[in-house]
């Protein structure tokens, strides 16, 4: 069974600190993304990567940054994490660009930063 | 233009009743519509798909109606149970963008 796996199910941080959100998928997908969800607002996607090194700005990137170092890695990092940054983060792959490849997320880091 | 309207934003269905959520759009581009489930806790699902060249989908108790001239889809649950609630999100894309353009999510509750 295909797997997206973040590495923390819930943390609490402090406004200013620099916060590292990990994502590792096992199915050797080509795209992942990141996206934020907040109630009303649906999924709204931060940033995606379409091949390691490369990166995406999503429609909401301000305070965001990303790395793709290794194919199955994909990371999200808060610079100078702040009060609005508190919210559910998903992570997701996609084996390709066809229209039938589904996204695959993972159960999702809820983050709060006080 | 690139928006996906979703509603409503919550409905609650007796068991056995039909659940029906919709969603509008204005780009013509879009060429693939998919819905997704989430439960309380996990990532979104896909459940279901359709393309623009059929009018309806059908798979066991859920099925997609698409409307292409009047830029509609919605999500139809027959017999719905409590198992069932969730939140369902709509989306769509065109040709191989790497974007999923998403509704803003309907919280679905089946009351036993």
């Amino acid at each position: 069974d295909v797997k997206v796996t973040q590495s923390s199910r819930y943390l609490v941080k402090r406004t200013g600190e620099k916060v590292f959100l990990e994502c590792v998928q096992d199915m050797d997908h080509e795209n992942m993304f990141w996206y934020r969800q907040d109630p009303g607002l649906g999924l709204r996607l931060i940033y995606f990567s379409y091949d390691v090194k490369m990166k995406e700005k999503g429609d909401i990137p301000e305070g965001y940054s990303v790395s793709r170092e290794k194919k199955e890695r994909f990371s999200l990092i808060l610079e100078s994490a702040s009060t609005n940054q508190t919210s559910m983060y998903l992570c997701a792959s996609r084996p390709g660009n066809r229209a039938g490849d589904g996204y695959t997320f993972g159960s999702g880091t809820r983050l709060t930063v006080v | 233009q690139q928006q996906v309207k979703q509603s409503p934003q919550s409905l609650i269905v007796q068991k056995g009743g039909i659940s029906i959520i919709n969603c509008a759009y204005e780009n013509t581009a879009f060429d693939y519509f998919p819905w997704y489930q989430q439960f309380p806790g996990k990532g979104p699902a896909l459940l279901i798909a359709i393309r623009p060249d059929v009018s309806e989908k059908k798979e066991g108790r859920f099925t997609i109606s698409f409307n292409k001239s009047a830029k509609q889809f919605s999500l139809h649950i027959m017999d719905s149970q409590p198992g069932d609630s969730a939140t369902y999100f709509c989306a769509a894309s065109k040709g191989s963008n790497y974007q999923l353009i998403w509704g803003a999510g309907t919280k679905l509750i089946i009351k036993p």
